[in-house]
């Protein structure tokens, strides 16, 4: 089945500490996409891929980090600069990778920082 | 600046009662738009699109959504609502070639009433 995978389902993180969150997609996509989702805010965009090896920062990448080195797999690293990284973060992928194409979304990580 | 609203954050209807969630854009030209629908804990699910042509778009579940350029609004409607309906829902659109990715409204709750 093509999808987008996400893991893990939750995360759990102590203060001052890096953590990586995976995701992955077979459907031969070109365009990678991370968002941040707070309750009564929305999705709020971090960095998105339009293709390997290139990324851009969103609205919201101060405290984060990612890489594209295969095409498939767009990890998100959450650092200890990141001051509330307690959220529910998405992750999507796009055909099109001039950023107008229809998106598709995996099924989330839950980050809570203890 | 480009930007996407949904002005109600949450919304109460009866089942079998019809629906309508407002979203507005603001861009000068038109932009492509997007509804995704959101159950908790999970990814997003498009549930349609608009990029041209027929301003009266069919989706999926029974829903539909009508682009106004007069008064820059994409409304989701659904006839009849169901329980399963309940969820959160996003509007969404690309506006900015400059940024290349998708601008979310922050999202309006649905409950649907026995």
């Amino acid at each position: 089945d093509g999808g987008i995978t996400q893991s893990p389902k939750y995360l759990f993180r102590k203060e001052g500490q890096n953590v990586t969150l995976s995701c992955e997609q077979n459907l031969n996509h070109d365009a990678m996409y991370w968002y941040r989702q707070d309750p009564g805010q929305g999705l709020r965009l971090i960095y998105y891929s339009q293709i390997v090896n290139d990324f851009q920062k969103g609205d919201i990448a101060e405290g984060y980090s990612v890489s594209r080195e295969k095409k498939e797999s767009f990890p998100l690293t959450v650092t200890s600069a990141q001051k509330n990284p307690t959220a529910f973060y998405l992750c999507a992928s796009s055909r099109a990778s001039d950023g107008k194409g229809t998106q598709y979304f995996g099924p989330g990580t839950r980050l809570t920082v203890l | 600046a480009q930007s996407v609203t949904q002005p109600d954050i949450h919304i109460t209807v009866s089942e079998g009662a019809s629906l309508e969630l407002r979203c507005n854009y603001s861009y000068g030209a038109t932009p492509y738009l997007f509804w995704y629908v959101q159950s908790p804990g999970q990814g997003l699910q498009l549930l349609l699109k608009y990029f041209s042509g027929d301003t009266l778009v069919q989706g999926i579940k029974g829903f539909e959504a009508e682009f106004k350029r007069s008064q820059s609004s994409f409304n989701l409607r659904k006839p009849s609502v169901h329980w399963s309906d309940a969820a959160e829902y996003f509007c969404a659109g690309y506006m900015d070639t400059g940024r290349r990715a998708l601008t979310f409204g922050s999202g309006t709750r649905l409950q649907v009433q026995p």
